[in-house]
């Protein structure tokens, strides 16, 4: 069975440091993961996927088949960064139906 | 603008009634629609997929009869729960994959709350 786990349920930054989202994911073939963020009152949007090797809003995300993981990372937190973010994994194509993570809180302080 | 439109966003029933909701793909064609239910402070969990003109697939555990799923038009799918209760309180969220961009749209979400 499919997995992803998300082991932090808070993050809390300080504006200006960098910040890192864990994901960690199971599956027996080759998926493709996905980050999507929901912001205060908004609904749930894609930020980015894995095969596009994309930076949006700064963020990015590389999949380590290795460790099973797709972090994503940012180097210079923004208050607007605030949001829930949630990993997500696809047996195949973005249409295809979704198991997500539990999500990861993300608060960015002054 | 929102490709996926959810209606109605917030609704209460009294339990043993019937609630419908409908999600809509409003740029695009879906022959596939999937309906997710998010706990509080838990995460999004599939319940169906929603198929145009078939039976819908449902998830294991997920009461087929409790929650009614149809799919009418390339446009157009609803779920509607049945004989609510209150453990059915949730938060519905519908999905809809637009192929040609290869990207899936949420709608806002329903929250629906028994009582």
């Amino acid at each position: 069975a499919q997995r992803v786990t998300q082991p932090e349920k808070l993050l809390s930054v300080f504006k200006g440091a960098p910040v890192e989202l864990k994901c960690n994911y199971s599956y027996s073939g080759s998926p493709e993961l996905f980050w999507y963020v929901q912001y205060s009152r908004q609904r749930l949007q894609l930020l980015l996927r894995h095969i596009s090797r994309e930076s949006i809003k700064g963020f990015t995300a590389d999949l380590n088949k290795g460790e099973t993981s797709f972090h994503l990372k940012k180097p210079f937190a923004q208050e607007e960064d605030s949001a829930m973010y949630y990993c997500a994994l696809s047996p195949g194509g973005g249409g295809n139906k979704l198991t997500f993570g539990t999500g990861t809180q993300l608060k960015v302080e002054l | 603008g929102a490709v996926v439109s959810q209606h109605p966003s917030r609704v209460i029933c009294k339990s043993g009634t019937s609630v419908k909701i409908e999600c809509r793909s409003l740029d695009f064609q879906a022959t596939t629609m999937f309906w997710y239910r998010q706990f509080p402070k838990k995460s999004l969990m599939l319940m169906a997929t929603s198929n145009e003109g078939s039976k819908a697939t449902y998830e294991q555990g997920v009461e087929k009869d409790k929650f009614l799923i149809n799919h009418a038009s390339l446009t157009l799918s609803t779920l509607t729960v049945t004989s609510a209760h209150p453990e059915d309180s949730s938060f519905y969220i519908c999905s809809a994959p637009w192929t040609q961009v290869g990207e899936a749209f949420f709608g806002q979400g329903t929250r629906l709350t028994v009582v």
